[in-house]
């Protein structure tokens, strides 16, 4: 079955510094990758998507997110972070070709910046 | 924002007695699913459809029921309510190919006293 890590319960970042939230996956063949992000009371709302070509995507709100096949990797990335990007952000993982659609989430990012 | 609207929003139930959730999606997705949520366990996969009648079980599915009689509309049941299913509840929904993203619902916010 498809599973995600997020190593770290909070990243703190300075406003300005660029901000990188990591995810590894774990899965059988080839990946479809996703980023969201979960503001207070709110549901999650989609940043990106890793389906296939460029290994670089590029989402909502400046984010963007490398993925990396050999090291099982989709961190996401912000150069320049806001602090209205304080919010917890979900990595998820499905693995449609082999019949899989379940979608499966990580723990979650609490993100906090600060001005 | 994708057509998806569950209900209620808000319950407050007593330990024992069966609670439905719903989910309506106005998009024609063939995947739906139902999470959920809690502190320091990220979102858990309880069922999820892939089409009406299909459905099959996630992580965290004791003591859940589904159904998918439409397209539309994919409900989940708590057979008898218990306080360790006090959660925020999420209905999302997903396409196929490309469009293959899901999308969320707002979240029923559920205790069970």
């Amino acid at each position: 079955a498809q599973s995600v890590a997020q190593p770290e319960d909070q990243v703190n970042v300075a406003e300005g510094n660029p901000l990188t939230v990591k995810c590894t996956y774990s899965v059988s063949g080839n990946p479809y990758l996703f980023w969201y992000v979960q503001y207070p009371n709110r549901g999650l709302q989609f940043l990106l998507k890793y389906i296939t070509g460029d290994n670089l995507v590029k989402g909502s709100y400046g984010f963007e997110a490398e993925f990396n096949k050999s090291q099982t990797s989709f961190h996401l990335k912000k150069p320049s972070a806001l602090v209205s990007d304080s919010a917890l952000y979900f990595c998820a993982v499905r693995a449609p070709f082999y019949g899989n659609n379940r979608l499966a989430f990580g723990k979650g990012n609490q993100v906090v910046v600060i001005p | 924002d994708a057509g998806i609207t569950q209900s209620p929003r808000h319950k407050v139930t007593e330990t024992g007695t069966p609670v439905t959730l719903r989910c309506h999606q106005t998009e024609n997705h063939r995947y739906m699913y139902w999470y959920r949520q809690d502190p320091g366990h990220g979102l858990r996969l309880i069922h999820y459809s892939y089409g009406v009648k299909d459905t099959d079980k996630g992580e965290v599915s004791d003591g859940y029921s589904v159904s998918r009689s439409k397209t539309e509309d994919f409900l989940l049941t708590l057979e008898s309510a218990t306080s360790s299913q006090t959660s925020v509840y999420f209905c999302a929904i997903s396409g196929t190919g490309v469009n293959t993203e899901a999308f969320f619902g707002q979240g029923t916010r559920l205790t069970v006293v």
